[in-house]
């Protein structure tokens, strides 16, 4: 059993480049969530999902977009990077419904490098 | 929702009982009390949730006054490799879930 599954874990890029993080989840969890952690800081929504096809906007959206078009996938995207976004991107899913304790299932975490 | 306050850092020693208190004032009446632990280049993990009075599974209590205004994380008898990041975290179980900035508790031999 994988739980939640991040890729790549380390990206060096140029500014003005663009990348998509994967995240893949096998507990069939409706809901998924990108965060980002910057150095000594605790974490910050940027986008989240509570269902295929759906998406919604975080605390800090700016920059990024966001895919569900599988269940079990969740991509975040920049589509224009910036040395801004230079931080350790985590993604996380929960259950839904009678199986949803609240319980937040997280990933080893994405660190992006932006130069 | 409901906003979170905790104390940035605390030290303790091993075999000591440690308690971290967050403040959550307005919490709503569908809200619950979730912990996470970070340590270092980790995701965060579930300790302990709560709605109301208390709470105990194997690794940490959760006690939630009557008010629900405010709750205390008891870890017993930690030992250094229980030194990592604390996060209260307050919402609805449907809702989406935010990170305050936590409490870095540093276990000392």
């Amino acid at each position: 059993n994988a739980g939640v599954t991040q890729t790549p874990k380390f990206r060096v890029l140029k500014t003005g480049q663009s990348m998509t993080l994967l995240c893949a989840q096998d507990m069939n969890h409706e809901y998924m969530y990108w965060y980002r952690q910057d150095p000594g800081m605790g974490l910050r929504l940027i986008h989240y999902s509570v269902g295929e096809g759906t998406t919604a906007k975080g605390e800090v959206p700016d920059g990024y977009n966001v895919s569900r078009l599988k269940k079990q996938n969740f991509l975040l995207g920049l589509e224009s990077a910036a040395p801004s976004q230079t931080s350790v991107y985590f993604c996380a899913s929960r259950a839904s419904g009678r199986d949803n304790t609240g319980e937040l299932f997280f990933g080893e975490g994405s660190r992006l490098t932006v130069l | 929702l409901a906003k979170t306050t905790q104390p940035i850092s605390m030290d303790s020693y091993e075999g000591q009982e440690v308690n971290i208190t967050c403040s959550h004032n307005n919490i709503a009446t569908n809200d619950y009390i979730t912990w996470y632990q970070q340590f270092p280049s980790q995701g965060p993990r579930f300790i302990i949730q709560g709605y109301k009075t208390k709470v105990t599974n194997e690794v940490a209590s959760l006690f939630i006054p009557a008010d629900r205004k405010s709750s205390t994380l008891s870890l017993p008898r930690v030992s250094l490799s229980d030194t990592a990041v604390y996060y209260c975290l307050v919402g609805d179980l449907r809702g989406v879930l935010t990170f305050g900035g936590g409490t870095r508790l540093m276990v000392k031999p």
